[in-house]
C-alpha cells in the first residue's frame, strides 16, 4: 500500500459527458502528477500540480484540467469525453525538492461508451 | 522530445534462467525509474536510479544506469513464476522535471515452469 488513494476505482461515462477523478496524496508529499494509460501502453504524463498550481503539462488538450487543494489532494477533470479517453488514470504523489520516488495510486478505470 | 524505448517488448523465460531487459532513452537524464505492473493493477516502484553508474539490487532483480550511453538495464537472475508481470522504465528530464516521467512501452515478462 502506497498511501495514495484514488476514487472512484471504475467509472462508465457517455461520450460528450464530463468526469472528475480524485486523488489523495501520501502524507508529507506536496506534488501530484496525473497519467493516462491506454490498454497495452505505458503511462503518458498529463500534468503535474505543485503548491496548487499546474507545474508542467504533457501533450493533452485543454479539456483535461486539474486542481490541487491545500491538503495536496488533487482532481483531474475531463470535459467533452471521447471514446479514446477510455483508459486507466493514475495519479502519483511525490515531494518536489527531494530525490525521492513517486508513489502511484491504484488508478481509476474510465470507460467511455 | 524525450523518447524511451524498451526491448524486448515481450519475454518468455524458463524458471531458473537469467535475462536482461534494456531501456534506451533519447536525451540526457540522470533520473530513471523501474516499475512493475501486474494485470489490472497500478505501478509498483522497483528502483530509482539517480546517477551515472548507479546499481541497485532487490532479490532477483538488479538495475543499472549508464547516463553516457543513455541506457539502463534490468537484470533478472534465476527467474521464478512470481516475477511474471509488465516492467516499465521511465525517465525524467532532469531534477527540475521530477515526476513528469516519460515511460517506455513496457516489457511483458512471462516465466514458465
Amino acid at each position: 500500500e502506497t498511501g495514495v488513494t484514488q476514487s472512484p476505482t471504475h467509472l462508465i461515462k457517455t461520450r460528450g459527458q464530463q468526469v472528475t477523478l480524485r486523488c489523495s496524496s501520501q502524507s508529507g508529499h506536496n506534488t501530484v502528477s496525473w497519467y493516462q494509460q491506454a490498454l497495452g501502453q505505458g503511462p503518458q504524463f498529463i500534468f503535474q500540480y505543485y503548491r496548487e498550481e499546474e507545474n508542467g503539462r504533457g501533450n493533452f488538450p485543454p479539456r483535461f484540467s486539474g486542481l490541487q487543494f491545500p491538503n495536496y489532494s488533487s482532481e483531474l477533470n475531463v470535459n467533452a469525453l471521447e471514446l479514446d479517453d477510455s483508459a486507466l488514470y493514475l495519479c502519483a504523489s511525490s515531494y518536489l525538492g527531494r530525490d525521492t520516488e513517486a508513489f502511484f495510486g491504484q488508478g481509476t478505470r474510465l470507460t467511455v461508451v | 522530445e524525450l523518447k524511451v524505448e524498451q526491448n524486448p517488448l515481450f519475454l518468455s523465460m524458463q524458471e531458473g534462467k537469467n535475462y536482461t531487459i534494456y531501456c534506451n532513452y533519447s536525451t540526457t537524464s540522470d533520473r530513471l525509474y523501474w516499475y512493475r505492473q501486474d494485470p489490472g493493477k497500478s505501478l509498483e516502484s522497483l528502483f530509482v536510479l539517480l546517477s551515472n553508474g548507479a546499481v541497485k539490487q532487490e532479490g532477483r532483480l538488479m538495475a543499472s544506469l549508464d547516463t553516457k550511453a543513455r541506457l539502463s538495464t534490468l537484470h533478472i537472475t534465476a527467474a521464478v513464476h512470481d516475477l511474471s508481470a509488465t516492467y516499465f522504465c521511465a525517465v525524467d528530464k532532469g531534477y527540475t522535471n521530477a515526476g513528469k516521467s516519460t515511460f517506455g512501452d513496457g516489457t511483458t515478462l512471462t516465466v514458465k515452469p
